[in-house]
This record gives structure tokens, C-alpha cells and sequence, in this order.
């Protein structure tokens, strides 16, 4: 039973404009939460995360929001650029720095 | 440079036979963990390790076993009653829990295990 749900598998935006990916989770006991970006054939990198007792968490491009009640989160990069595309997968954690729950990821291709 | 090492990077088995995926870092993390990816799935955990000379089953544990007898290292086997081993295996390490939502995990490039 998968308890982070990523259920866009693709998005396409262009250049310049905001990529918007959502998450969606289904266990309350999550806490922290993480966003990684993946090239074919290579590992996820570690790009931005959050804990609960935050809403919103920013890093240059990208900013990740989360609204605990929905139990929902979303990752905001502005603007788009073509380096940027790749598959995102958000992750969650119950504690802190122990095992984390993916979901499948998002492919975002950025159009020029 | 730090980093994770996974070798090989493409690997090819018959069916009945084990194989161990190595992962190394010179991290210094403590923790160490062991995924498996499938097309369209996220990120399934099989085992990982907190500490030396200990580990714990994941979600996906069966047919797979692991040691953990020095830090930087942190083998997989893959045993004949995986039955269906084929997918691309990552392997990651953390740094200390405090700081994980400060740096992430740290990925490996990953194994890609095909049963032939």
C-alpha cells in the first residue's frame, strides 16, 4: 500500500514559466518530507524538504508548500529551465532521519 | 570527493543464482540503506543500517539479505528466491538524523539487475 501518492506521472511546461508537482500522503504519522530530482541512470539528488511545524520552505528556485490537514504537499520551481528536467519524487519520513517512503515521481520536461 | 559507490552498474544473472551488490561510501554517514526501483513505482526500501554489525528488514525484505561489518560498506545479496529480481537497485547513506532534512540522503548511481 503506497502512503505517498505522486499521481501526475508527467508534466510538460516551458521554458521560464512555474512547474508546479504535487504529493499527496495517507499516513498522519509523517513528519518530514523531502523532494529528490533523478536523471535516467543516475541517483536522486536531495533538493529541498520540510518538516511539519513549517508551511512553506524556500530555496532559490524552489519552494515546497505543505498543508498538513490535506495531507499535502507541492513543489513550486520558478522559473522553469531546460536543466531542469527530469524525474521528481517526493518522500516521507516519520522520523527524522530514518527510513523514507517514496512516491513514484514526476517526469517534468521543460519545452524551450 | 565523498560520495556513494555502486558497482557494477549493470549486471546480468541466471535464474538460481545469487549475486551481491556492492555499495561503498567515504562518507563518514552512519546509516546506510538499500532500495529497489521499478518502471513506474517509487522508491521500495529492502534493508538498512544504522549502525555497525546491525540492520533492519524493509518493506520489500524477502529473498534479499545484507551484512554490515564496516562502516563504509554495506553489501547486497540478491538470493535465487527473489522471485522477480530484475529492477534497478539504488543505495544511500545519511549523515547523522539531525541533519537529514538539511542535506537529504546521499544516492548511489545505482545497479541495474537483469535476470536472464
Amino acid at each position: 500500500d503506497q502512503q505517498v501518492k505522486q499521481n501526475s506521472p508527467s508534466l510538460s511546461v516551458q521554458e521560464g514559466r512555474i512547474s508546479i508537482l504535487n504529493c499527496d500522503y495517507t499516513n498522519s504519522m509523517f513528519d518530514y518530507f523531502l523532494w529528490y530530482k533523478k536523471y535516467p541512470a543516475e541517483g536522486p539528488t536531495f533538493l529541498i524538504s520540510i518538516s511539519s511545524i513549517k508551511d512553506k520552505n524556500e530555496d532559490g528556485r524552489f519552494t515546497v508548500f505543505l498543508n498538513k490537514s490535506a495531507k499535502h504537499l507541492s513543489l513550486h520551481i520558478v522559473p522553469s529551465q531546460p536543466g531542469d528536467s527530469a524525474v521528481y519524487f517526493c518522500a516521507a519520513s516519520e522520523e527524522m532521519g530514518y527510513k523514507l517512503s517514496f512516491g513514484a515521481g514526476t517526469t517534468v520536461t521543460v519545452r524551450a | 570527493d565523498g560520495g556513494i559507490t555502486q558497482s557494477p552498474k549493470y549486471l546480468f544473472r541466471k535464474e538460481g543464482q545469487n549475486v551481491t551488490l556492492s555499495c561503498e561510501q567515504n562518507l563518514n554517514h552512519d546509516a546506510m540503506y538499500w532500495y529497489r526501483q521499478d518502471p513506474g513505482q517509487g522508491l521500495r526500501l529492502i534493508y538498512y543500517s544504522q549502525i555497525v554489525n546491525d540492520f533492519q528488514k524493509g518493506d520489500i525484505a524477502e529473498g534479499y539479505s545484507v551484512s554490515r561489518e564496516k562502516k563504509e560498506s554495506f553489501p547486497l545479496t540478491v538470493t535465487s528466491a527473489q522471485k522477480n529480481p530484475t529492477a534497478f537497485y539504488l543505495c544511500a547513506s545519511s549523515i547523522n538524523p539531525g541533519q537529514v532534512l538539511i542535506y537529504g540522503y546521499t544516492f548511489g548511481s545505482g545497479t541495474r539487475l537483469t535476470v536472464v
